[in-house]
């Protein structure tokens, strides 16, 4: 069946340093991967997603990395800020014959920022 | 230009009441879905609606129910609610044909069952 699932629930690091996330798929026919944020009390918020034919996207501070060997997908942070503190999940996206998707979450990974 | 919207923001029931739940998508998005997060999961997707439809469902049972309106709002009914259906209620909008658009979603509706 299809599972999402993270290596690590928790990560600590410093102020500005880097931070990679990482988490392990099980269902290759996925469309697009896709990671979301999501702060205490808040709704997950869209971070990055590359396409399932893709291996590195890039964005402001964030770099998604795919790689379909090993099913495996990580999240990097650069200059890791207070800001980013919250809980991380990858989601896998697929969607259906005539329009439409839907995600399949994992469990999440909680980054805290230390000062 | 408002983002996902749901109300209410919180909510308790006691066991075998039945509850409904609303969301107004993203302006310009005519797709609803709805997820369920317990606490310390990820959200599991119950069912997506669009063109007043329920187009795909997770695995959920017929307690939970949905509809969409014209105007692509969309309302989760759950009934005879169990106490295990305590979680946070998602809303996520998107367009039907957007495959490589993100959804969005609102903050959520926390419901507690006593």
């Amino acid at each position: 069946g299809e599972s999402v699932g993270l290596h690590l629930p928790t990560l600590s690091v410093q102020e500005g340093d880097n931070s990679i996330i990482n988490c392990a798929y099980s269902n290759s026919a996925s469309d697009y991967f896709i990671w979301y944020k999501q702060e205490s009390g808040k709704g997950p918020q869209f971070i990055i997603d590359i396409r399932s034919n893709m291996d590195k996207r890039q964005g402001q501070r964030v770099t998604v990395l795919l790689n379909k060997t090993v099913k495996h997908l990580s999240l990097q942070i650069a200059a890791t800020q207070p800001g980013d503190s919250a809980v991380y999940f990858c989601a896998e996206k697929k969607g259906v014959t005539g329009g439409g998707n839907k995600l399949t979450f994992g469990t999440g990974t909680q980054l805290k920022v230390e000062l | 230009d408002a983002g996902v919207t749901q109300s209410p923001t919180h909510l308790i029931k006691t066991r075998g009441q039945q509850v409904t739940l609303r969301c107004s998508p993203k302006s310009g998005h005519d797709t609803v879905s709805w997820y369920q997060q317990a606490l310390g999961q990820g959200p599991q997707f119950i069912f997506q609606y669009y063109e007043e439809e329920e187009r795909q469902r997770g695995n959920f049972p017929d307690r939970f129910s949905g509809h969409q309106f014209p105007n692509y709002s969309s309302e989760l009914n759950v009934n005879a609610l169990l106490l295990g259906d305590s979680a946070l209620y998602l809303c996520a909008s998107s367009l039907w044909t957007g495959g490589n658009q993100p959804q969005h979603f609102g903050d959520g509706t926390r419901l507690s069952i006593l």
